[in-house]
Formats: structure tokens, sequence, C-alpha cells
């Protein structure tokens, strides 16, 4: 079984610039929720991917988007980055909607903006 | 509003010492309670779970948690701590409707020889 994988691990870009950050889901997942983790803190949800439709929103503004393709796989999109942007983004994978779930991390892609 | 506190920043303990993680919530129904461990530069490991039934559940590493209620906290517990248990501690509640996790700001374990 492979685990949540993403990519890539690390990363360096300038303000105003655009990101894009990839994540591959455990198999058998087809729910993907994205968070951000800035340094000290704990992750914060940015947003989850249910078949391939988004499925929540936390308090992000739009310049942070998304997409689920449909072998569950999901990407994140930041435009315009800002220096408060740098953090480690996490991808959590899980089976669905059912409640209770567990959700699986990956690694973490480091983000710094400068 | 949901939100999860984790009162310690940093905790320092010996080895084969006991530890006791803390953990509080603040949820408007019934929650569902996870800790996570995260060694330094990786992702997040679940430890262990509460969603119903037994309040002192078993994890993973010779981990514990007990819910309780009364009190709304759900701390984390080990009875001898390994040099392998320093890490970043996460209290996490789910969600019984909707899709969105809390966490907390997290708990930094140093275990000392």
């Amino acid at each position: 079984e492979t685990g949540v994988t993403q990519s890539p691990t690390h990363l360096i870009k300038t303000r105003g610039q655009q990101v894009t950050l990839r994540c591959s889901s455990q198999s058998g997942h087809n729910t993907v929720s994205w968070y951000q983790q800035a340094l000290g803190q704990g992750p914060q949800f940015i947003f989850q991917y249910y078949r391939e439709e988004e499925n929540g929103r936390g308090n992000f503004p739009p310049r942070f988007s998304g997409l689920q393709f449909p072998n569950y796989s999901s990407e994140l999109n930041v435009n315009a980055l800002e220096l408060d942007d740098s953090a480690l983004y996490l991808c959590a994978s899980s089976t669905g909607q059912g409640i209770p779930y567990e959700q699986y991390f990956g690694p973490g892609t480091r983000l710094t903006v400068t | 509003a949901q939100s999860v506190t984790q009162p310690d920043i940093h905790i320092t303990v010996s080895e084969g010492a006991s530890l006791e993680l803390r953990c509080n919530y603040s949820y408007g129904a019934t929650p569902y309670l996870f800790w996570y461990v995260q060694s330094p530069g990786q992702g997040l490991q679940l430890l262990l779970k509460y969603f119903s039934g037994d309040t002192l559940v078993q994890g993973i590493k010779g981990f514990e948690a007990e819910f309780k209620r009364s009190q709304s906290s759900f701390n984390l517990r080990k009875p001898s701590v390994h040099w392998s248990d320093a890490a970043e501690y996460f209290c996490a509640v789910g969600p019984n409707t909707g899709n969105q996790f809390y966490f907390g700001t997290g708990t930094s374990l140093t275990v000392i020889p």
C-alpha cells in the first residue's frame, strides 16, 4: 500500500509569484485535505476535495485554490505569494465523508517566500 | 467556535519517566479526538483516536489517552518515555458534521538521558 506523497519537498519562491504543490493520495482514498502549518503552529485547514469537488474551506483567501483529479491526486495553487505564505503545506487523504474517518498525512512541502 | 488548546508549549522529561501532555477542546457536539506526532521535517503520524465508547484509548508506541467530557480534556500519557519519543505532539478535534479538523498549537517534547 502506497502512502501519501507530496512534491516537491522544498520550494523557494519570490513574493508575487505563483506556486503549485502536488499530492498523491493513499490507495483507496478519495478525499484530500490541505493544511498550512506555519513555523511553531499547528496545521490550519485550507480546504478539502472529495470526488473532484471542493468540499469545505477554511479561512483562506481565494488566491488559495485547488484541484482534484480523477485518480484522486490533488494540487494546491497559491497565487500572488506573500511572505506570510512561507510554511509547511501538508496534504492528508482519507476514505471519504463517512464519519468517523482518519486522515493520513504526507511529509509536506516546505515553501519559502522571499 | 471549535478550538483546541495545548497549554504546554514545551516539556522536558527524563528517559524512563512518565509523560502526560494536556489537551483541552471546545466543541459544540460530541467530538472526535486525535493525537498526532510529528518528527522534525516529517508529516503527522496518528497516535490514537477517540470516537465513542471506552474513554481510555490505546494507541501506537505505548501511548494512551483519556477522554474526560466533564473537563473537556483528552490528555495523552505514556508510562515510560523513550529517547525516540522526542517530537512535536498535536491534539486535534474532528467534525461529526462537515469536514474541518482543528489542531492545537502543539507541545514539543524533549527527552533527556
